[in-house]
């Protein structure tokens, strides 16, 4: 599919596990988002990566979260020692170059942690 | 601080009925305007944009209203229809910065 794509769907955890979320742009989309979608609330920025330049970070809750993107495609967010609050769908989005102009969202990773 | 708000959390409409969909924003600095569909279990999908200097802006069957002296936006959708039921986000971009920021949604719901 053309799409951006996000695995796994779905994930259980028990608290204090980490977790990998894994975000798959569309081909050629230089900028990749995450954001946090609590129940029944809107979408909350996590970080921003652009090409080559250095990621906004300013939206991670705390240390705890961390991404990375490798060879500007591929895009992976780790939480660390998952708690309870992180409960949520993590959802990826890209776009082909910037802020101003549409984003393209994954379908989301639901996250559970127990 | 800044905020983007929506009036309503749930709207019920019956099929065939216009729908409007209304947001309000705190940031006067703001300069980007978007409203996305989102359905059960998929992530958001853009439906229609609009900038600051315009007050209107029309797709297929939707139309954005913003009111830059009251901070309002809304979102009208003509003769709804089955396929609209989701859970409408106006968002925001204040001008200089890299962040969209998401109103809490509002769940259109369609009566048959």
């Amino acid at each position: 599919g053309a799409g951006v794509s996000q695995s796994p769907s779905n994930k259980v955890t028990e608290k204090g596990k980490d977790v990998e979320l894994r975000c798959d742009p569309i081909s050629g989309h230089t900028a990749l988002y995450w954001y946090r979608q609590s129940l029944g609330q809107g979408l909350e920025f996590l970080i921003y990566f652009q090409g080559n330049s250095a990621p906004d970070k300013s939206g991670l809750p705390s240390d705890r979260f961390s991404a990375e993107r490798t060879g500007g495609s591929v895009s992976t967010l780790t939480i660390q020692r998952t708690q309870q609050e992180d409960s949520a769908v993590y959802l990826c989005a890209s776009s082909p170059s910037g802020w101003i102009e549409t984003q393209y969202f994954g379908p989301g990773t639901r996250l559970l942690v127990l | 601080g800044e905020s983007v708000g929506l009036h309503l959390p749930t709207l019920s409409v019956q099929e065939g009925d216009n729908s409007i969909i209304n947001c309000a924003y705190s940031n006067s600095a703001s300069d980007y305007f978007i409203w996305y569909k989102q359905e059960s279990g998929k992530g958001p999908q853009f439906i229609i944009d609009i900038r600051s200097n315009m007050d209107k802006r029309q797709g297929q069957r939707v139309t954005v209203l913003l009111n830059k002296t009251v901070k309002h936006l809304s979102l009208q959708i003509a003769a709804t229809q089955p396929g609209d039921s989701a859970v409408y986000f106006c968002a925001e971009n204040q001008k200089g910065a890299q962040k969209l920021v998401f109103g809490q949604g509002t769940r259109l719901t369609i009566n048959p």
